[in-house]
């Protein structure tokens, strides 16, 4: 199983919701990031974990909750966003830690805040 | 980091070999060069990635400079499936280096013609 899973595919959310979205892989990967891409811009990073603790925070705001309850699990919490947070949302995973192996990446959550 | 320079967009036609060139003057020592593509609607996908020589694998080859200062990929018979945006990315892999981040630039979109 070589697949990052993400889901939902789609999700619309008003500014006071709570929401999750979720990142599966079954590659016995030990890294996982998350990053934000809005349209017709590249991918930025927001969150890594390494080991399933958190290593990097790319100064993301506390709206966006990231937890890694197990290695193969990733979700990302949402809360009081914005409309200016729509985007595509991003998983990605890599075979060991902080290190530069290849970032296998899943579709993708799209999100819409209204 | 250091940066890399692609053109915009370029254009090909089917079953055609395509070379696209990246740009990385300010390359340093421990700077891997990667190549990662987005297609529509996808996440990104690993390419390829190199150090100093020659890369090939079954997706692509990667040719670097003699003096690393600019590298290019090159699909040897583009499909329609090739048409995506290619991002040509510098991982420091040297002590202290961010090696765990992909820094994605704006790429290159590429159109391939039927």
């Amino acid at each position: 199983d070589t697949e990052v899973t993400q889901t939902p595919k789609h999700l619309v959310m008003g500014m006071t919701n709570k929401k999750s979205l979720k990142c599966e892989q079954h590659m016995g990967h030990r890294a996982m990031y998350w990053y934000k891409q809005k349209a017709k811009k590249p991918p930025e990073l927001m969150f890594v974990y390494s080991y399933e603790k958190l290593s990097i925070n790319e100064s993301v705001p506390s709206r966006f909750s990231p937890e890694c309850p197990n290695s193969s699990l990733l979700n990302l919490h949402l809360h009081a966003l914005q409309p200016e947070d729509s985007a595509l949302y991003l998983c990605a995973s890599s075979l060991r830690g902080l290190d530069h192996n290849e970032q296998f990446f899943g579709p993708g959550t799209r999100l819409t805040v209204l | 980091d250091a940066k890399t320079t692609q053109p915009n967009s370029m254009e090909s036609n089917e079953e055609e070999p395509v070379h696209l060139p990246c740009n990385h003057s300010t390359i340093s020592g421990t700077d891997y060069i990667h190549w990662y593509r987005q297609l529509p609607s996808q996440g990104p996908e690993y390419v390829i990635h190199g150090l100093t020589s020659n890369v090939n694998n079954r997706m692509a080859s990667l040719a670097i400079a003699e003096d690393r200062k600019s590298s290019t990929l090159i699909l040897h018979r583009a499909t329609l499936r090739d048409a995506a945006v290619y991002y040509c990315i510098l991982r420091d892999t040297g002590s202290g280096g961010s090696n765990y981040k992909l820094t994605f630039g704006k790429g290159t979109l590429l159109t391939v013609n039927p």
